[in-house]
């Protein structure tokens, strides 16, 4: 069966601070990835998706970066973290070359700016 | 703009009190409506996927209807292990920037009260 694996679970950074988050999948190959931020009241945003190893895109512009250097592996980074960085931040697998397919999240990382 | 409305915000049910939760939608050529269940500090869990009107998903004390404008998720003689919060989303076409991405409602707290 198919697992995803989302570290650290929680993040405490100062602002200005570099950020690197990861998400693995197990289980399946050429996933289609997702990071999201919950923020309170405001619901799931999406903030990169990507189909495939060195694909990404960006729904929002941010200070916020992605990368996918393996199939398998999404990673959610920042140089510079600002306030407005803190968050829930949730990474997503679907089914790769689909639509129709549902996506299935980590248990997420809660990140705090301070 | 795709817009996704839960309805409502939070619901408290007494155990065994049968109650339905509402997610109206807006979009142009839906490609399937899922709903997921989130526990506090956690990732959203996959429930059902809905793709056309008229389709019905059940799962345990779970029900989940589509009509072209809305769905709903019927809970019929819930218990306290319900409780959580349960996110509607519906996924439209895909475009250059998104992909498959799923645009979320806010959610729907449910506390179910022994």
């Amino acid at each position: 069966s198919q697992t995803i694996h989302q570290w650290p679970a929680t993040l405490v950074q100062p602002v200005g601070s570099p950020l690197s988050l990861e998400c693995t999948v197990e289980g399946t190959s050429n996933p289609n990835l997702y990071w999201y931020r919950q923020a309170a009241g405001r619901g799931l945003q999406l903030l990169f998706y990507s189909v495939g190893i060195g694909q990404i895109s960006s729904e929002v512009p941010q200070n916020l970066s992605a990368s996918r250097p393996q199939d398998r592996q999404f990673i959610l980074s920042s140089k510079k973290l600002l306030l407005s960085d803190s968050g829930f931040y949730l990474c997503a697998w679907s089914v790769g070359g689909q639509g129709f397919q549902p996506q299935h999240f980590g248990d997420g990382t809660r990140l705090s700016i301070l | 703009e795709d817009q996704v409305t839960q309805s409502p915000e939070a619901l408290r049910l007494q155990e065994g009190e049968s109650s339905s939760l509402n997610c109206s939608y807006t979009v142009s050529g839906l490609r399937g409506l899922f709903w997921y269940r989130q526990d506090p500090g956690k990732g959203p869990e996959f429930l059902f996927t809905l793709y056309s009107a008229g389709e019905e998903k059940e799962k345990e004390r779970l029900k989940a209807t589509l009509t072209k404008k809305e769905s709903f998720l019927h809970i019929t003689a819930p218990k306290p292990e319900d409780s959580a919060t349960y996110l509607c989303a519906v996924q439209a076409p895909p475009n250059s920037n998104s992909g498959y991405a799923l645009n979320f409602g806010k959610g729907t707290s449910l506390l179910v009260t022994p």
